[in-house]
């Protein structure tokens, strides 16, 4: 069973960078497109982005000056970095694997999804 | 990028009862790549329904999808307790790929 989970801090101060981890257990990271994702408190999801194994990359435009997304194979990680960040982009942070296929691919397995908070 | 608008934002329904959740694109989805997902207190989505009404794996029959181009609803037949959560739809056919607001489906 594949599993996913989320690190990094949970407070991080305004204009500074996040920085988020998801280790994937139970699989491998290849062949699959791995994918980050936000959700406001009480409000929708938000795709920030995803990166395939080999690392070719796809922002939300909305994001993508200020992010990056990195995999790391020999690990079985990737990465996510927001860089300036305001208390706009507080909310709880997801990844997941973008492992279900039929065109294009959807998640199938998510991590628990880890809060965020920017605040000083 | 493709506005999804969904309603209601609050439905209020018994076990037993039918639910209809809509979702509105503001623009015409390619291949109906259109998928709904289900979310519990707590927890991460759960994939329900990919291709506008392809069930995914291990979805009970009583979940379904419908729709095209702009217009989509995913019905739940016959409410069980379980069944109650917030629903979310969601465009993955166009950069950026985008969510709805979701619809909360409360015991009434």
């Amino acid at each position: 069973q594949v599993q996913l989970q989320e690190s990094g801090p949970g407070l991080v101060k305004p204009s500074e960078t996040m920085s988020l981890t998801c280790t994937v257990s139970g699989g491998s990271i290849s062949p699959y497109y791995w994918s980050w994702m936000r959700q406001p408190p009480g409000e929708g999801l938000e795709d920030i982005g995803y990166i395939y194994y080999s690392g070719s990359t796809s922002y939300n435009p909305s994001l993508k000056s200020r992010v990056t997304i990195s995999v790391d194979t020999s690990k079985n990680q990737f990465s996510l970095k927001l860089s300036s960040v305001t208390a706009a982009d507080t909310a709880v942070y997801y990844c997941a694997r973008l492992g279900y296929c039929s065109g294009k691919c959807l998640p199938d397995y998510w991590g628990q999804g880890t809060l965020v908070t920017v605040s000083s | 990028d493709i506005v999804l608008t969904q309603s209601p934002g609050t439905l209020s329904l018994s076990p037993g009862e039918r639910a209809t959740l809509s979702c509105r694109a503001s623009q015409s989805i390619n291949n109906n790549y259109l998928a709904w997902f289900q979310q519990k207190p707590g927890q991460a989505p759960r994939l329900l329904i990919y291709g506008a009404s392809s069930r995914a794996t291990g979805i009970p029959d009583r979940f379904s999808g419908s729709g095209s181009g702009t217009d989509f609803a995913l019905t739940i037949s016959r409410l069980e307790p379980e069944d109650f959560a917030v629903y979310h739809c969601h465009q993955y056919g166009r950069s950026p790929r985008t969510f709805g607001g979701g619809t909360k489906l409360e015991v009434k």
